[in-house]
């Protein structure tokens, strides 16, 4: 069965550090991986898909990275910014069954002026 | 932003009584889903659809139910409110065409159930 975890639980960072989130996933077989942002109080938005036969994704100052053998992703946020503050969740689908999202609970992040 | 919209975005509700929430998309995509939202629990999958009236359970159907009748509207029922199903109820549509299957969410339901 598949299970995603989202290491850490909770980060606070100055403004202006490069910064690493982490997702790890148990089973290899995946269709592709999602990285969301929430606000507080809202919905998600979609940030990046990666689809299983690529490596990485980039959109501005996004960069989320696919290791399928290591089970793991990686979303970098260069030169955060307050606005950065947000929870980010990663979510997999896997391979054979496409219409369900495998969840991770997400990071919160706080970037502090 | 993908075209969903949910309806209401805030209810209060008595125990034992009947709610039913609404997601409408524009984007005439064919899988929509709900999930809750929960403290402690991240996003749960309640039901989703792959098509005009085929729905299919997710991790936590039980007391809940939904139908879709047109690919525009999928409807999430609580037949008989309880405590426990007091939360934040998201829908997301995706679409197979594209071979992404990449979710999108609307903006959230808040439901109280008293």
């Amino acid at each position: 069965k598949q299970e995603v975890t989202q290491i850490p639980a909770a980060l606070s960072v100055p403004e202006g550090e490069n910064l690493v989130l982490n997702c790890s996933f148990t089973d290899s077989a995946i269709y592709n991986l999602q990285w969301f942002r929430q606000d507080p109080g809202k919905g998600l938005t979609s940030l990046l898909l990666i689809q299983s036969s690529q490596r990485e994704q980039t959109s501005g100052r996004l960069n989320a990275s696919l290791d399928k053998s290591s089970g793991r992703s990686t979303l970098y946020i260069a030169a955060s910014q307050p606005g950065d503050s947000a929870t980010y969740l990663c979510a997999v689908l896997n391979a054979g069954n496409n219409r369900k999202l495998i969840w991770g609970l997400g990071t919160s992040l706080a970037v502090n002026p | 932003d993908a075209g969903i919209t949910q309806s209401p975005r805030h209810k209060v509700t008595e125990t034992g009584t009947p709610v039913t929430l609404r997601c409408h998309q524009t984007e005439n995509h064919r899988y929509m889903y709900w999930y809750r939202q929960d403290p402690g629990h991240g996003l749960r999958l309640i039901h989703y659809s792959y098509g005009v009236k085929d729905t299919d359970k997710g991790e936590v159907s039980d007391g809940y139910s939904v139908s879709r009748s047109k690919t525009e509207d999928f409807l999430l029922t609580l037949e008989s409110a309880t405590s426990s199903q007091t939360s934040v109820y998201f829908c997301a549509i995706s679409e197979s065409r594209d071979l992404s299957y990449e979710q999108y969410f609307g903006p959230g339901t808040r439901l109280t159930v008293t």
